[in-house]
């Protein structure tokens, strides 16, 4: 069955960095994109930036640039997603989404790993 | 602020029909990029719920329809069901952002 699983809730403290990952089931983990949206409490998406699987390649956007790290296992079927230099603003749930083309849908989307940022 | 803009909320009647716009810019709607939908449903990730040139997944009924022109697109929802309050999101990608862009949402509420 094709999923996406992520890690768990973490609890974080200003200044800190959080990595999340995101292991794909029942597809061809280097044939398609995985992005990372992000939704901080009551409000709306926000698309971070994406990760081919096969090449390691990355696009972040402007805002993610620095402070966005995304790697991936192929071995394992798992991308990971850095962010650091945490502040409360970044208190969030983190989701990873399969894309199959750039400009396409999130057709599959991870459970989603919330990210509390306080001190 | 989000790239592509979408009304808070709109609401309806059991068996009625509503839309939800979704305007965007010439780097985006504007440049021919296909427009999606999703729907979240509370303490729940978002679904993919229509793609594209009016594709539905197979979980998601004949009711849920998309269109666009120019730099708009919207979803029409047509014999209303409770089942239906949810959060309905746009996605598009953008040539100048070189990314994806999403609208606020719309909370759609079911009389």
């Amino acid at each position: 069955q094709l999923q996406l699983v992520q890690s768990g809730a973490e609890v974080k403290k200003p200044g800190a960095s959080v990595k999340v990952s995101c292991k794909a089931y029942g597809y061809t983990f280097n044939h398609d994109y995985i992005h990372w949206v992000r939704q901080a409490p009551g409000q709306g998406l926000e698309w971070m930036g994406r990760i081919d699987p096969s090449s390691g390649s990355t696009t972040r956007t402007q805002r993610f640039q620095v402070r966005v790290t995304m790697t991936t296992d192929t071995s394992t079927g798992t991308v990971y997603m850095e962010l650091s230099s945490l502040r409360s603003e970044d208190t969030a749930t983190y989701y990873c989404a399969r894309g199959r083309m750039i400009s396409g849908n999130f057709d599959t989307w991870g459970q989603g790993t919330l990210v509390t940022v306080s001190s | 602020q989000s790239v592509l803009t979408q009304p808070p909320s709109v609401s309806g009647a059991p068996g009625q029909r509503v839309t939800i716009s979704c305007t965007g810019s010439t780097s985006n709607i504007g440049a021919t990029y296909d427009v999606h939908w999703y729907q979240q449903l509370p303490e729940t990730a978002p679904k993919l719920l229509i793609y594209g040139d009016n594709y539905r997944p197979s979980w998601v009924p004949d009711r849920f329809s998309c269109s666009k022109s120019g730099t708009s697109a919207s979803l029409a929802i047509a014999g209303l069901q409770a089942e239906d309050e949810a959060y309905y999101f746009c996605q598009s990608y953008d040539s100048s952002l070189s990314g994806s862009v999403f609208g606020g949402g719309t909370k759609l509420t079911v009389l």
